[in-house]
């Protein structure tokens, strides 16, 4: 049973370009989390989804960032116009449901030059 | 607003010398409290769910506890492998299905 897969595990941008993160959840899970790491921080929550629902995104910026989870394919986390500020680990979790363990994936480090 | 704190930031032993990590919350109303361990470059790797006072869990040399305010993660006759920063999160019953991360402790064990 497959893990979390996240790509690209790694994402080098320049200042004013797009990033794509793609997430695909753990077979089963339909239950989505966006995290986001900066060095020396803890673990930020950014936004939480079902299929085709954003259900709280509470914690993403209301500029540039974006994020979906189409009926079929992987969610995406879209940040537009990136700053050297994006840069950062960004991991998606999966559940079952919305009340239960979170699974991690590798996460993808995004660098903006 | 919530709250989890875990000490120390930092943690030197000894292979074999057990010592214990704290994570301290306040959150109204606990729905669960998870522990994971994290290694350079990678992603949380799940170790522990525990959801009332007095709960415990065990896995190999890790135990884990929870009380009202806290949860301690005991490391026995740790060894150089067990060497990763190791984090705490609480998920709330009336702050949605988030999870609040504290900022980890970073444990080295030496050979």
């Amino acid at each position: 049973n497959a893990g979390v897969m996240q790509n690209p595990r790694h994402l080098v941008r320049r200042r004013g370009q797009e990033a794509r993160l793609r997430c695909s959840p753990m077979k089963g899970h339909s239950h989505v989390y966006w995290y986001r790491q900066l060095p020396e921080e803890g673990l930020k929550f950014m936004v939480y989804l079902q299929k085709e629902n954003i259900i709280d995104e509470s914690g993403m910026p209301k500029e540039r960032f974006s994020a979906e989870f189409p009926k079929e394919g992987p969610s995406i986390l879209r940040i537009q116009q990136v700053v050297r500020g994006d840069s950062a680990a960004y991991f998606c979790a999966s559940s079952p449901s919305g009340r239960e363990t979170q699974y991690f994936g590798p996460g993808t480090r995004l660098l903006v030059l | 607003e919530d709250q989890v704190t875990q000490s120390p930031e930092a943690l030197r032993l000894q292979e074999g010398e057990s010592s214990s990590l704290n994570c301290s919350y306040t959150v109204s109303g606990l729905r669960g409290l998870f522990w994971y361990r994290q290694d350079p470059g990678k992603g949380p790797e799940f170790l522990f769910t525990l959801y009332s006072a007095g709960e415990e869990k065990e896995k190999e040399r890790l135990k884990a506890t929870l009380t009202k305010k806290e949860s301690f993660l005991h490391i026995t006759a740790p060894k150089p492998e067990d060497s990763a920063t190791y984090l705490c999160a609480v998920q709330a019953v009336n702050t949605g299905n988030q999870f609040y991360f504290g900022t980890g402790t970073s444990l080295t064990v030496i050979p």
